[in-house]
């Protein structure tokens, strides 16, 4: 049983471009979630995240948008730079430092 | 530099021998997570300890796998005997957990794990 589910396993822009990532979980006791950022032999880095008590977070070219009632969270990026090249996670908790439940992970090319 | 570190960070072994994995979390990070990320089920947390306290191990199985954090800069995952289903790269992560306070999870670089 997924909880947290990204649909597209890979996603391809051209540079200067909008990238739009999109995550959904099923979990309504969730109230934190977070993107992580995975390059190649690298761990997870921290990207952005948002409280439920928000619906957008703005960091410089990284903009994450919560709906709630449609359990559907995105992370926009924008202009999309060949160095944002990774696998994007979505990740969700019940309350923040708490365990993470991870979706599948999308896969971002940014062609130059 | 503060980062989560992991030893180590590639290990192949046989089907049937004990593997250790270590991993040394941010210093003042009290919240130490064990993660595995596998081709076919992405992310998946195994166990986690608050202030070196067992919090939460279901996603680990039992009869192998074992987490322990003998001090606040040590935590450790065995598995004996090892299969080769537990081929997977294995993630530490440490963060400031209390509850309802903004604080991201800082992962390790992994321990890449093939068991022959």
């Amino acid at each position: 049983d997924q909880q947290v589910k990204q649909n597209s396993p890979s996603l391809s822009v051209q540079e200067g471009r909008i990238s739009i990532l999109n995550c959904d979980y099923t979990n309504s006791m969730f109230d934190y979630f977070l993107w992580y950022k995975k390059y190649p032999a690298e761990g997870p880095t921290f990207l952005i995240s948002i409280s439920s008590i928000k619906d957008k977070n703005e960091d410089g070219r990284f903009t994450v948008f919560l709906n709630k009632s449609a359990k559907h969270l995105s992370l926009h990026i924008v202009p999309s730079q060949p160095g944002d090249s990774a696998v994007y996670f979505c990740a969700a908790s019940r309350n923040a430092g708490n365990m993470l439940t991870f979706g599948g992970g999308t896969r971002l090319m940014v062609k130059p | 530099d503060a980062r989560v570190t992991q030893t180590p960070r590639h290990k192949v072994t046989e089907m049937g021998q004990e593997v250790t994995m270590r991993c040394q979390p941010i210093l003042g990070h009290n919240t130490v997570f064990w993660y595995r990320q596998t081709m076919m089920q992405g992310l998946e947390l195994l166990a986690y300890f608050r202030n070196r306290a067992p919090l939460d191990d279901s996603g680990m199985p039992k009869d192998r796998f074992s987490a322990e954090m003998p001090d606040a800069t040590l935590a450790t995952l065995k598995i004996q005997p090892s299969e080769p289903r537990d081929s997977a790269v294995y993630f530490c992560a440490s963060g400031l957990g209390h509850g309802g306070s903004v604080n991201e999870q800082f992962f390790g670089p992994g321990t890449r794990l093939t068991v022959l």
